[in-house]
C-alpha cells in the first residue's frame, strides 16, 4: 500500500480556505485517496474520498493530480471548528485503512 | 439516532486482567471495526468484522481476541492485559454495499496498571 507524506502542522486564518497537501507518490491505480479528521479527543470523522476524479461534498474539495501522485483537501471557509489532525490514507478498498500521524490544522481567529 | 456507542468510555485494569470492551450500532452497518490509537503511531486497524461471524485480524491483532454473534455488536477482549495495551480504543462501522466511509465512535480510554 501507498506511503503518505503530509505536512506536520498547517495554520489557516478564520474564513479562508485551508489547503492541506498530501504527497502519496507511490500510489497504485487501484487505490483510494481518503481524508479523515481528528478533533481532539473526539473519533475521526470522514471527510471525504476519491479515486481519480476531483470531489466536492458539503464538507470539503478533494483535488487529485492527473498522474495521482498527490492531492489537497480544501475546506473553503475554515472556522474554529475546523481545528483538527487531518489524515491523508492511500489503500486499496476501505477496511484495513492506516491513520498515520496527519496534519495538525490549527484555524486562527 | 443513537449511531455507534462504545463503553466503558474510561477503564483502569490491572495486568494479567481480562477485560472486554463493547461497540454496539444502531445503523445495521455490515462492517465493524476496532482501532487503537497511541502518541506517535496514529490510529492502528486491530481487527475488523464483514458481517455477523466473520472476522479478520488487523496491523496489530496480538494479545485481542474479537466475536460478532450480532450485526450490531462487536466486542474486543484483551483475554491478559498488559501495560503495552494501554490506549484509546475506537470502533467503527462501515456499511458495506459500495460505501466506503468508517464511522467512529467516541472511543475507550484503556489504562493497565
Amino acid at each position: 500500500d501507498a506511503k503518505t507524506t503530509q505536512p506536520t502542522s498547517m495554520d489557516c486564518a478564520e474564513g479562508r480556505a485551508a489547503n492541506l497537501p498530501c504527497n502519496h507518490s507511490t500510489i497504485s491505480g487501484n487505490e483510494y485517496v481518503y481524508w479523515y479528521r481528528q478533533i481532539h479527543s473526539q473519533g475521526p470523522q470522514y471527510i471525504i474520498h476519491g479515486l481519480k476524479n476531483n470531489e466536492t461534498n458539503e464538507m470539503a474539495s478533494l483535488i487529485i493530480t492527473e498522474d495521482r501522485k498527490s492531492s489537497t483537501l480544501i475546506l473553503p471557509h475554515a472556522t474554529l471548528r475546523d481545528t483538527a489532525v487531518y489524515y491523508c490514507i492511500v489503500r486499496t478498498g476501505a477496511n484495513n485503512l492506516f491513520f498515520g500521524t496527519g496534519t495538525r490544522l490549527t484555524v486562527i481567529p | 439516532d443513537a449511531g455507534i456507542t462504545q463503553s466503558p468510555r474510561y477503564k483502569i485494569t490491572e495486568t494479567g486482567r481480562q477485560v472486554t470492551l463493547m461497540c454496539h450500532q444502531t445503523w445495521s452497518h455490515s462492517y465493524m471495526f476496532w482501532y487503537r490509537q497511541d502518541l506517535g503511531h496514529g490510529l492502528r486497524l486491530i481487527y475488523y468484522s464483514a458481517a455477523a461471524d466473520i472476522t479478520d485480524k488487523g496491523e496489530v491483532p496480538d494479545g485481542y481476541v474479537v466475536s460478532r454473534s450480532k450485526t450490531e455488536n462487536f466486542p474486543l477482549t484483551l483475554e491478559s492485559a498488559t501495560r503495552s495495551q494501554t490506549s484509546v480504543y475506537f470502533c467503527a462501522s462501515r456499511k458495506g454495499q459500495g460505501r466506503l466511509e468508517q464511522y467512529f465512535g467516541p472511543g475507550t480510554r484503556l489504562t493497565v496498571t
